[in-house]
């Protein structure tokens, strides 16, 4: 099974700060990667998939990048709304999928 | 608009069965793999079983394999989760969650997710 692990647990950022969420597979998973956006009380919401392209209706603030084991997710000018939790997933070949921890990005 | 309703948890006692529901809508339910994602209280997310569009494929987690059943019915745009010899460790959110590419085998991909149903084993 594919570990995926999330850094750091907890990030602090100021609304209009750039905030940089990153990801790490076990082994490499190609660009077989998405990251989901939940806030409290509510379904998670696809914001990123094959590691670099935005869900539709997704603001352009949101971007991912890398590949094989290393990614990221970069919100470049925080918003209110955008402070929640960040999880990223790998869908590389059959299932088991797995999610990473989680990152709570939280309000500075 | 896509719209998935889960359905049927509540408390169900440890070695109890329960059958999910959920209800799809807005989509061509028949060409999209399902999938059922799970979410302990205050914990991270864990995919549970995936079910391929026609039936043919289901895949599981470790966890719940052997107890866990995933199915679906096309002409009712339902997919249903079985759960039987149920522990205290299943208390969670199950979420249904539609798949984000049409007519294909492997996917992984969730781009549309129920508002949950919470499922908590107890006596």
């Amino acid at each position: 099974e594919i570990v995926m692990t999330q850094s750091p647990a907890t990030l602090s950022v100021s609304p209009g700060e750039r905030a940089i969420l990153s990801c790490r597979a076990s082994q490499s998973i190609s660009s077989n990667l998405a990251w989901y956006q939940q806030k409290p009380g509510q379904a998670p919401r696809l914001l990123i998939y094959g590691a670099t392209a935005r869900a539709t209706g997704i603001p352009a603030r949101f971007s991912g990048d890398g590949s094989g084991t290393e990614f990221t997710l970069t919100i470049s000018s925080l918003q209110s709304e955008d402070f929640a939790v960040y999880y990223c997933q790998h869908y590389n070949g059959w299932p088991p999928y797995t999610f990473g921890q989680g990152t709570k990005l939280e309000i500075k | 608009q896509v719209h998935l309703v889960e359905s049927g948890g509540g408390v169900v006692q440890p070695g109890g069965s329960m059958r999910l529901s959920c209800a799809a809508s807005g989509f061509t339910f028949s060409d999209f793999i399902m999938h059922w994602v799970r979410q302990a209280p205050g914990k991270g997310l864990e995919w549970v079983a995936f079910i391929q569009y026609d039936g043919t494929n289901k895949y599981y987690a470790d966890s719940v394999k052997g107890r866990f059943t995933i199915s679906r019915d096309n002409s009712k745009n339902t997919v249903y989760l079985q759960m039987n010899r149920l522990r205290a460790e299943d208390t969670a959110v199950y979420y249904c969650a539609k798949d984000k590419w049409e007519l294909s085998i492997k996917g992984g991909t969730f781009d549309y997710w129920g508002q949950g149903t919470l499922v908590t084993v107890s006596s």
